[in-house]
């Protein structure tokens, strides 16, 4: 069964420094492309940024590049976003998706985490 | 990176169908068969119960349905059932290796 669990979010203040942490079981990880998508407070889903299954090939939204990174570790199963210079309107809910095919990311995502919720305040 | 439109909300009955349409442009649902549809309950992770327009993931229901014409894509829900009501988000590949989502629809199921 593919788990998917993040870690690392909170309240931070606004200019501030976040990285979220995605710790995933049940699947070949390096194999498979994965992706951040977030969704700020009773508003909709926004796609931040995906990363292929070897981790060199990155694409960010345009509302976090220069400011957020996304990034793995096969070796330990785990996927990252380093967020920076945080502004109120990055606040939501970050969820780690898994796509659903092999080597292939448009597909679409068929596992997501249980989301980690970030708040930057003032 | 626009926002595909999709309407706010839509409602029927147990039983009836209903569909969801989902407007983009030539930079993403017109120009790729990527539209993926996405099943959210109130505080859960979306569920994938349409990928690449038409196709159905294992253990979807076959009661949900996708297309696409031109710009559009549309998801059909037949035999619509309570736990149907949720949050529906399409989405799509597009240009330079980016996704867009739609704004998102509320089925209330009457």
């Amino acid at each position: 069964e593919v788990q998917l669990l993040e870690s690392g979010g909170g309240l931070i203040k606004t200019g501030g420094s976040l990285r979220l942490s995605c710790a995933a079981s049940g699947f070949t990880f390096s194999m498979y492309a994965l992706s951040w998508v977030r969704q700020a407070p009773g508003k909709g889903l926004e796609w931040v940024s995906t990363i292929s299954g070897d981790g060199i090939t990155t694409n960010h939204a345009d509302s976090v590049k220069g400011r957020f990174t996304i990034s793995r570790d096969n070796s330990k199963n785990t996927l990252y976003l380093q967020m920076n210079s945080l502004r109120a309107e990055d606040t939501a809910v970050y969820y780690c998706a898994k796509v659903l095919k092999v080597k292939q990311e448009r597909s679409g995502w068929d596992s997501w985490g249980q989301g980690t919720l970030v708040t930057v305040s003032s | 990176q626009s926002a595909l439109t999709q309407p706010a909300s839509v409602s029927g009955s147990p039983g009836q169908s209903i569909t969801i349409s989902c407007s983009g442009s030539d930079s993403d649902v017109g120009s790729y068969q990527f539209v993926s549809w996405y099943q959210q309950h109130p505080g859960k992770a979306p569920n994938l119960v349409i990928y690449e327009g038409t196709k159905w993931p294992s253990g979807v229901s076959h009661r949900f349905s996708g297309s696409t014409s031109g710009n559009t894509a549309s998801l059909t829900i037949s035999g619509l059932q309570p736990e149907d009501e949720a949050d529906y988000y399409c989405c799509s590949y597009a240009h330079s290796s980016t996704w867009v989502f739609g704004g998102g629809t509320k089925l209330t199921v009457l």
